[in-house]
């Protein structure tokens, strides 16, 4: 099956300054890779996802970048702000019906003031 | 749109007992799925439905776990009986084929065994 590693674990950035959160995926059939963002306490929430048909797209200050051949993908904040703490998972699916997602362990980014 | 609804939010009950979970999907959503979250082994799959059929429960730990979905609207999760490793924050998400398969994550159902 699918197998997802995101590095770092806990990043911890200046407000302002950019976080760069990466994620490798094994299966070469997957084709969907979405960002969530989980703030304590709530589910996670959808904020990005790149589709294997593009290598980047960007909404606002999100990135995120996909290498398939490398099989990795990124994702990008900049100006970073403190309601932008929270854990952010990354996923992967083969899409279709169902998108069953396998997700990354997480990283809990603390933007500091 | 009101998002996925899951109760309880909270949750703690005796080892031994009887835990009933429940979801209400968005609203024109075909799939279902329930994830579990911990510390350990982070966000797992455990079912996930569509049209109201399991489509793949390879990922309920064991016998005392089930869920059903006996109608489009409500979707239940059960642990019985219950143990302390059960303890963990259960996710409720929806989907739809026709509106490119974004899955949607409730609130979530935080269980405590004790």
């Amino acid at each position: 099956g699918e197998n997802v590693e995101q590095h770092p674990s806990t990043l911890s950035v200046q407000e302002g300054d950019s976080a760069v959160i990466k994620c490798t995926y094994s299966d070469s059939a997957s084709n969907y890779f979405p960002w969530y963002k989980q703030e304590l306490g709530k589910g996670p929430q959808l904020i990005i996802d790149i589709r294997s048909n593009v290598g980047e797209k960007k909404d606002q200050r999100i990135a995120v970048t996909l290498n398939k051949t490398a099989k990795h993908f990124s994702l990008h904040i900049t100006e970073t702000q403190p309601e932008d703490s929270a854990v952010y998972f990354c996923a992967a699916s083969k899409g279709g019906g169902g998108n069953k997602l396998t997700f990354g362990t997480g990283t809990q980014l603390k933007v500091e003031l | 749109d009101a998002g996925v609804i899951q109760s309880p939010r909270h949750e703690v009950t005796e080892m031994g007992q009887e835990v009933t979970l429940r979801c209400k999907p968005i609203s024109g959503h075909d799939y279902l799925f329930w994830y579990r979250q911990t510390m350990m082994r982070g966000l797992e799959l455990l079912i996930y439905f569509n049209n109201n059929v399991p489509i793949d429960d390879s990922g309920m730990p064991e016998d005392r776990f089930s869920a059903k979905m006996p109608n489009a609207s409500f979707s239940t999760l059960k642990i019985q009986p219950s143990e302390p490793r059960d303890s963990a924050v259960y996710f409720c998400a929806s989907s739809s084929d026709n509106r490119g398969n974004t899955i949607y994550f409730g609130e979530g159902s935080w269980l405590t065994v004790v």
